[in-house]
């Protein structure tokens, strides 16, 4: 069954630090892969995606993923973060090919910056 | 251009009764998906229309269903209600589909008394 994992509930870090939060997917199908943001008391917006081709995802606002097919991992960076960078951050995927596709996102991560 | 819009924006039901929310795309989108978001269960994915018809769906009940309009507006219906149907319900557009990149509304807070 497709599933995906957010290995950290909540990540502090200060400002200016780098950043990674982890994410693993299972699927025994082909996946697109997903990182979304919710600010506070904002809406959900999509950081990157990762559909095909370079294994390297640039999103916005400085964001970089990297798709492991090996250990099935999608983890987001991003080399200097900033106060505003303050939000809870979501993994999904989504399979494609065959029968219908279902989206499933992570229990998300709560990254804090620090000043 | 405008952005996604839901209404209502807040709504308060009881238990049995059914509600319908709308999700107004942006203009020129043609795909719909819809996500429900509470503290205990996360985020998670209702279903996605695109065309007037449903491409994608999530795992859930028959109670919650929807429907897409040749202007591509969208709404989403769940009947019955229960109290675990407390919850956020985003919407989302995109010209595609959920692959390419979707804009989100505000979403639609529904409290089930």
């Amino acid at each position: 069954a497709q599933s995906v994992t957010q290995l950290d509930s909540q990540v502090p870090v200060f400002e200016e630090a780098p950043v990674e939060l982890r994410c693993n997917y299972s699927s025994s199908v082909s996946v697109y892969l997903f990182w979304y943001v919710q600010y506070p008391n904002q809406g959900l917006q999509l950081l990157l995606k990762y559909l095909s081709g370079s294994t390297l995802v640039k999103g916005i606002n400085g964001f970089e993923a990297e798709f492991n097919k090996s250990q099935t991992s999608f983890h987001l960076r991003k080399p200097s973060v900033h106060i505003s960078d303050t939000a809870e951050y979501f993994c999904a995927s989504m399979t494609y090919g065959g029968s219908q596709g279902n989206l499933i996102f992570g229990k998300g991560t709560k990254l804090s910056v620090k000043p | 251009k405008a952005g996604v819009t839901q209404t209502p924006r807040y709504l308060i039901k009881t238990r049995g009764q059914q509600v319908t929310l709308s999700c107004s795309p942006i203009s020129g989108h043609r795909s719909v998906s819809w996500y429900q978001q509470t503290p205990g269960q996360g985020l998670q994915f209702l279903f996605e229309y695109f065309s007037e018809t449903q491409r994608n769906k999530g795992n859930f009940p028959g109670r919650f269903s929807g429907r897409q309009f040749s202007n591509s507006r969208s709404e989403m219906n769940v009947s019955t209600l229960e109290l675990g149907d407390s919850a956020l319900y985003l919407c989302a557009s995109s010209s595609e589909g959920i692959q390419e990149t979707q804009y989100f509304g505000p979403g639609t807070r529904l409290l089930v008394l």
